[in-house]
């Protein structure tokens, strides 16, 4: 148990609104990830952090923004919901400190844009 | 750019038999590291192992096995005597080294295995 949990879970909500995804750890990880997933596409990384404050593009940021104003939360928005950003969203972290370097994820948010 | 193929979308075979789920990758780095992950019906994402490029001897763990060679890009993954609970989608990843002492993951777009009892 890699101590990642990812709020809400489930959400719908309607074309146009903003929404924000929050991932929260509790083993004080330095690097922190969101990832979407779609069937045909596997899992594809949206923004990354490297630290408080720290943050970088990923293969499909547009659309979306992150924020990590503390260790332990790493909060994604999508600034305008649109249909095409209906998918499961997947939180990751990893650590300098651990040897194999390998990412471990939550348990995921699903997320439907009406 | 960085690609992971996995072309097989969906295996299914019978229960004890061994199957093989098939990763190619392209890289320009000469380090770089390969990984596989396990996803469940629950949706979770396992982590099964992580392999630098530089170690291309076979893993094994249990009924698991995977087969890492350079000369043809590739990184497959052997499952041994197959149980129903292996059942999953299996991706394979590769990393890519970022300017900030950590790595991004490529993924490929995964299989789908199911066991028949």
């Amino acid at each position: 148990d890699a101590g990642i949990t990812q709020s809400p879970r489930h959400k719908v909500t309607e074309t146009g609104t903003p929404v924000t995804l929050r991932c929260h750890q509790t083993e004080n990880h330095r690097y922190m990830y969101w990832y979407r997933q779609d069937p045909g596409h596997g899992l594809r990384l949206i923004h990354y952090s490297y630290g408080v404050k720290d943050t970088d593009k990923g293969e499909v940021s547009d659309g979306y923004s992150v924020s990590r104003s503390k260790t332990e939360d790493f909060l994604l928005t999508l600034e305008s919901a649109t249909s095409s950003q209906t998918s499961v969203y997947f939180c990751a972290i990893s650590s300098s400190d651990s040897p194999t370097y390998e990412q471990y994820f939550g348990p995921g948010t699903r997320l439907t844009v009406t | 750019a960085q690609k992971v193929t996995q072309a097989q979308t969906e295996i299914s075979v019978v229960e004890k038999e061994d199957v093989t789920l098939d990763c190619v990758y392209e890289t320009r780095d000469t380090t770089y590291y390969l990984f596989w992950y396990k996803q469940p019906p629950s949706g979770e994402l396992v982590f099964l192992i992580r392999r630098n490029s530089f170690d291309e001897q076979n893993e094994i763990s249990g009924r698991y096995s995977w087969n890492f060679q350079k000369s043809t890009s590739s990184f497959n993954f052997t499952i041994t005597a197959s149980q129903v609970v292996d059942s999953a989608v299996y991706f394979c990843a590769l990393s890519e080294a970022t300017n900030f002492g950590n790595e991004k993951l490529t993924f490929g777009t995964g299989t789908r295995l199911t066991i028949i009892p």
